[in-house]
Formats: structure tokens, C-alpha cells, sequence
């Protein structure tokens, strides 16, 4: 089976320090591993994706993403955060038995202070 | 509008009473997927189609709950004798493939009372 887990609950930053929010992950395979944002009472919005290649994955609005298979992370990080980044993050896997199936963590709420 | 939309975005029903919700896709987009998401909770799969053709359904979908999706355009949610449990925001989402992320429509979020 796959899973995600995102370890924080909340993550708080001061506006213009990086921010990293973490996830991990346990696949039986390769993992193809994407980061959601949700703003309140909204959908979820498509950051970024992993599924081969190189590592460090940029994405949506300045984030990137670090694909760690040693330590089975993927870690969402932005070098200087806004406070516009303030919201609900979602790290997901696909089903690597089916592809039309995501797996979603438990979100992680970003709280950037000005 | 080219995104995914969703109709109500917010309904209030009794508990037993039934309710339907609707789904546009992004027009191109073939395949159309249901989440579930309670609070404090990430979305969880309910079920997918593509084109017309419902292929998976979670378990979570018990018998109360039935998709459609007639002419593989809209697709449809409905919740027959709903129940206090079934509060939760129910997202539509669509994709054009496999190793595409999705695009999320706003949900509609449903408060049994």
C-alpha cells in the first residue's frame, strides 16, 4: 500500500525566511509524488510533481521540492516565504497499481507571519 | 471558464433527505475523479471515470452514494438518506492523463443537520 504522511500539523515562518514543509512517503516501487495547495474553502491547486529525473523539482509561485529516496522524503521548500503563502499543503503519491487513485496526506498549515 | 466547476457550493440538508451535486470538467479532460475530504483531513478517493465508463469505486462509497457521468461530460454525485456522517467537503477533480496532477474544482461543501 501507499501512504504519505506529513509529520506537521502547522509550520510558521516570518515573511522572506525559507520555509520547507515536510512529507514523507512509503511506496513499494518508484514513487510519483505531487504537492497541493489549498487556499479557504477552495479546491486544491496542482505546486508541483515528481516522477523521474532530477531531483530537485521547481514548480507554482517560486516553490520547489526535494526528492530524497534514502530517506523516502519530499520536502516542500521555498526560499523566501510570503504572506500570501499562507495556507493548506498537501504532499500526495499515486497509486502505483492505479494511476487514477492519489493518496493525500493529512495537509500541513503554513502560517506566514509578517 | 476554463477551469472545473462545481455546483452548490454549499448545501444544508436534513439528515434522510437526499441531495445531488454536479461537476464540470475542464472540457478536454477525459478523465473526472470524486474526493472526500473531512476536516483536518486530506482528500480521499471516492471514485473515477473516464469518459462515460465509471471504473473504481472506493469502498468508502457505500450504497447510498451513486456517480454519473451520461454523455462523459458532467458528471453527477448523489447521496440518497444522507447521514450526519456524510458532512464533509466533496471535491471534483479532472485530468487529461495518467501522469498529469489534477485540476480541482472549489468542492461543495455538505453540512447533514
Amino acid at each position: 500500500a501507499q501512504s504519505v504522511a506529513q509529520p506537521e500539523d502547522q509550520v510558521n515562518v516570518a515573511e522572506g525566511n525559507p520555509l520547507t514543509v515536510k512529507c514523507t512517503y512509503s511506496v513499494s516501487g518508484n514513487p510519483y509524488l505531487f504537492w497541493y495547495v489549498q487556499y479557504p474553502n477552495r479546491g486544491l491547486q496542482f505546486l508541483l510533481k515528481y516522477i523521474t529525473g532530477d531531483n530537485l523539482v521547481k514548480g507554482s509561485y517560486g516553490f520547489e521540492a526535494e526528492f530524497n529516496k534514502s530517506q523516502t522524503s519530499f520536502h516542500l521548500k521555498k526560499p523566501s516565504a510570503l504572506v500570501s503563502d499562507s495556507a493548506l499543503y498537501f504532499c500526495a503519491v499515486r497509486d502505483i497499481s492505479n494511476f487514477n487513485k492519489f493518496y493525500f496526506g493529512s495537509g500541513t498549515k503554513l502560517n506566514v507571519k509578517p | 471558464d476554463t477551469g472545473v466547476s462545481q455546483d452548490p457550493r454549499h448545501k444544508i440538508t436534513k439528515r434522510g433527505q437526499n441531495v445531488t451535486f454536479r461537476c464540470d470538467p475542464i472540457s478536454e479532460h477525459n478523465r473526472l475523479y470524486w474526493y472526500r475530504q473531512t476536516l483536518g483531513q486530506g482528500p480521499e478517493f471516492l471514485t473515477y471515470f473516464q469518459n462515460e465508463a465509471q471504473l473504481e469505486k472506493s469502498r468508502l462509497l457505500s450504497d447510498r452514494f451513486s456517480a454519473e457521468r451520461p454523455k462523459g461530460s458532467f458528471s453527477t454525485l448523489e447521496i440518497q438518506r444522507t447521514e450526519q456522517g456524510d458532512s464533509a467537503m466533496y471535491l471534483c477533480a479532472s485530468s487529461t492523463g495518467v501522469l498529469y496532477g489534477y485540476t480541482f474544482g472549489s468542492g461543495t461543501r455538505l453540512t447533514v443537520v
